[in-house]
């Protein structure tokens, strides 16, 4: 079975633009969930969707959002990139029940500058 | 809120030696999930172990195993025999029971060394 894929490995934009990352969850997982890794913030949980529906959100400014197709694959878009957006994106999908493991992607690495 | 402490940015250990990573939290739910997941420079977050709450027994998998002190509020965790492959990143995490199953609350972070 494919693991959790995620697109692109990495990207550089500029403060200002905005930007899509993609991710494929595996193979009958519902549910897609989205995390922020910097040095200085750690992990955060930005948002969750299931069955294309956001299910959970995190204290993430109105720039971040996601979305989420009837394949269940999720993208999420940063607005209005800034500097302090530079960070690892982890994707993880599950099948949605509570007690239903995440298994995470490679994520993506963002830089702005 | 809750929140989730580890104090050790650093570890060190011998290959086939043993050591113990330290991890708290802090939550006034009284039904949760506790985790330990490893991060190589693949980024990749693995899951190590997985603890409920309920349970009183420590969870156990091959080399790795939990000390879990629900009082305390502390879910340490030891890897026997270490080898080469578990240099890597370790993340403590919690997750509500009820609620979003996706909602992890994640530590800083224990960077774990290898030695021959």
């Amino acid at each position: 079975k494919a693991g959790v894929t995620q697109t692109p490995r990495y990207l550089i934009k500029t403060r200002g633009q905005q930007v899509t990352l993609s991710c494929s969850p595996i193979s009958g997982h519902r549910s897609v969930s989205w995390y922020q890794q910097t040095p200085g913030q750690g992990l955060q949980f930005l948002f969750e969707y299931f069955s294309e529906t956001q299910r959970n959100k995190g204290n993430f400014p109105g720039r971040f959002s996601g979305r989420q197709f009837s394949n269940s694959r999720s993208e999420m878009n940063v607005s209005t990139l800034e500097l302090g957006d530079s960070a690892l994106y982890l994707c993880a999908s599950s099948s949605g029940t509570e007690n239903s493991p995440l298994h995470f992607g490679n994520g993506t690495r963002l830089t702005v500058t | 809120a809750q929140t989730v402490t580890q104090s050790q940015p650093e570890m060190s250990v011998q290959e086939a030696e043993t050591v113990t990573l330290s991890c708290t939290y802090d939550t006034s739910e009284s039904d949760y999930y506790l985790f330990w997941y490893k991060q190589p420079p693949s980024r990749q977050m693995i899951l190590v172990i997985r603890q409920e709450a309920y349970k009183q027994q420590n969870a156990t998998e091959n080399r790795f195993s939990v000390n879990f002190q629900k009082a305390a509020k502390s879910f340490s965790l030891k890897i026997s025999d270490s080898q080469l492959g578990d240099a890597a990143m370790y993340f403590c995490a919690y997750r509500r029971r009820t609620g979003t199953a996706s909602k992890l609350t994640f530590g800083t972070g224990t960077r774990l060394q290898v030695t021959l």
